[in-house]
């Protein structure tokens, strides 16, 4: 089945620099979503990319969706301590009617 | 209104006890689902429900029972539950099910211990 693999798994920054997650599937992905999850919170919402290469960015945040689909990253620009949780993809691939959750990758931000 | 609501938050049962979880959305969606979500791991889909039809089961096990009354509320009965099921239990919803175009807006989920 299909499979959607996130690194890394986790990442310490110090306050102000950047940070970056990357999702890769074993298939191709008719669309991609991020989602936030606070420490003791539940999934929110970021952005869904549809178009192959598509760029997007929210404020300090660019997500990116790779030319052949099978491919997505999310960019933080100088973190804040408000960027601290854990960042999910989520994938929709061609042959599939749901969403496939990556494992996720876990930001630490030190003031 | 643009949250999904659940009860309880937090909740404690015996092996042989019978509970259940309750989720609601007001947002007309007509897409709702149940995660499970273990500590550090990604929410992993249980059950998905489409025009109060049930059209995805994540070949869950049986004392995993989900009902949904009607295109606002859904519900999760647990019946003879092991320990190993303890996590956090998150439903969602959608504006409809299969075209998976449409973000999934989550509850906050009920945590759930069996002893």
């Amino acid at each position: 089945g299909q499979q959607v693999m996130q690194i890394p798994q986790y990442q310490h920054v110090q306050e102000g620099e950047d940070f970056t997650t990357y999702c890769n599937s074993s298939t191709t992905l008719s669309n991609i979503q991020w989602y936030k999850q606070r420490p003791g919170g539940h999934p929110v919402f970021l952005i869904q990319l549809v178009k192959s290469g598509e760029v997007k960015k929210q404020k300090r945040l660019t997500f990116q969706f790779g030319e052949a689909k099978k491919n997505s990253s999310l960019h933080i620009t100088a973190t804040q301590t408000t960027d601290v949780g854990t960042y999910f993809c989520a994938g929709k691939s061609n042959a599939g009617n749901m969403l496939t959750f990556g494992g996720g990758t876990r930001l630490m931000v030190k003031p | 209104d643009t949250e999904v609501t659940q009860t309880p938050k937090h909740l404690v049962m015996g092996m042989t006890n019978k509970k259940s979880l309750k989720c609601e959305q007001h947002m007309g969606h007509r897409a709702m689902y149940w995660y499970k979500q273990k500590a550090k791991k990604p929410p992993e889909l249980m059950f998905v429900y489409s025009y109060e039809k049930l059209s995805i089961n994540e070949s869950v096990p049986s004392r995993f029972s989900p009902e949904c009354p009607n295109s606002s509320l859904l519900n999760l009965h647990l019946h003879a539950l092991q320990p190993e099921d303890s996590a956090l239990y998150l439903c969602a919803s959608s504006q409809n099910a299969g075209a998976g175009y449409n973000e999934q807006f989550f509850g906050p989920g009920t945590r759930l211990t069996v002893l």
